[in-house]
């Protein structure tokens, strides 16, 4: 299994330009998220979708737009990019792990380094 | 979420054990603690979780406090490879918000 993969690796935008992040799993998992994580702070989420055709949105979902048409791919649109946006983007996937502690765990993409100026 | 404290930062020198401490005291019943790790440049990995009795697998072990107030994460032996910042985390068993809460962090420095 290749796991998580997120295309591209690095991208530069110019202010109000649009781009998609690409993020496919083979893993066969329901549950996809997308963070972003700012210089030095912890990962914050961006929309979250349950399966195909369902989608929420996280905590900083404002300027990001996704859709979630296949189990296996899950992209994030920036329309209008914007400075604030410069960050690092990861997808992941969630799985239950099994035996006497049942728990969820989720497996992450390298990210996508995104620069907009 | 229940909120937990980490260190910013610790040290270690390559093949000594680390103890990496984590606070949750208003950890809940059901709550799991989960530690995850990021290397530079790398996404997020699992470690290890546990819920009340300690833990061990491939990478670490988990000891939790008896009022589970408290949870170390132990890498027996450190290797260079171990640099990276550990993010100890709650998720309740059931049910909860779908995002996983990563603070700071501690950031592991280790010395050859």
């Amino acid at each position: 299994n290749a796991g998580v993969t997120q295309t591209p690796k690095f991208r530069i935008l110019k202010i109000g330009q649009s781009m998609t992040l690409q993020c496919t799993q083979d893993m066969n998992h329901n549950y996809m998220y997308w963070y972003r994580q700012d210089p030095g702070m912890g990962l914050k989420l961006i929309y979250y979708s349950v399966g195909a055709g369902i989608t929420d949105k996280g905590e900083v979902p404002n300027g990001y737009n996704v859709s979630r048409s296949t189990t296996e791919d899950f992209p994030l649109r920036l329309e209008l990019a914007a400075p604030s946006q410069t960050s690092v983007y990861f997808c992941a996937s969630r799985t239950l792990l099994r035996g006497p502690f049942p728990a969820d765990t989720q497996y992450f993409g390298p990210g996508t380094r995104l620069t907009v100026l | 979420d229940a909120k937990t404290t980490q260190p910013n930062s610790m040290e270690s020198n390559e093949e000594e054990p680390v103890h990496l401490p984590c606070n949750h005291s208003t950890i809940s019943g059901t709550d799991y603690i989960h530690w995850y790790r990021q290397l530079p440049s790398q996404g997020p990995e699992y470690v290890i979780h546990g819920l009340t009795s300690n833990v061990n697998n491939r990478m670490a072990s988990l000891a939790i406090a008896e009022d589970r107030k408290s949870s170390t994460l132990i890498l027996h032996r450190a290797t260079l490879r171990d640099a990276a910042v550990y993010y100890c985390i709650l998720r309740p068993t059931q049910g909860g918000s779908e995002k996983l809460v990563f603070g700071k962090g501690t950031k592991l420095t280790v010395n050859p």
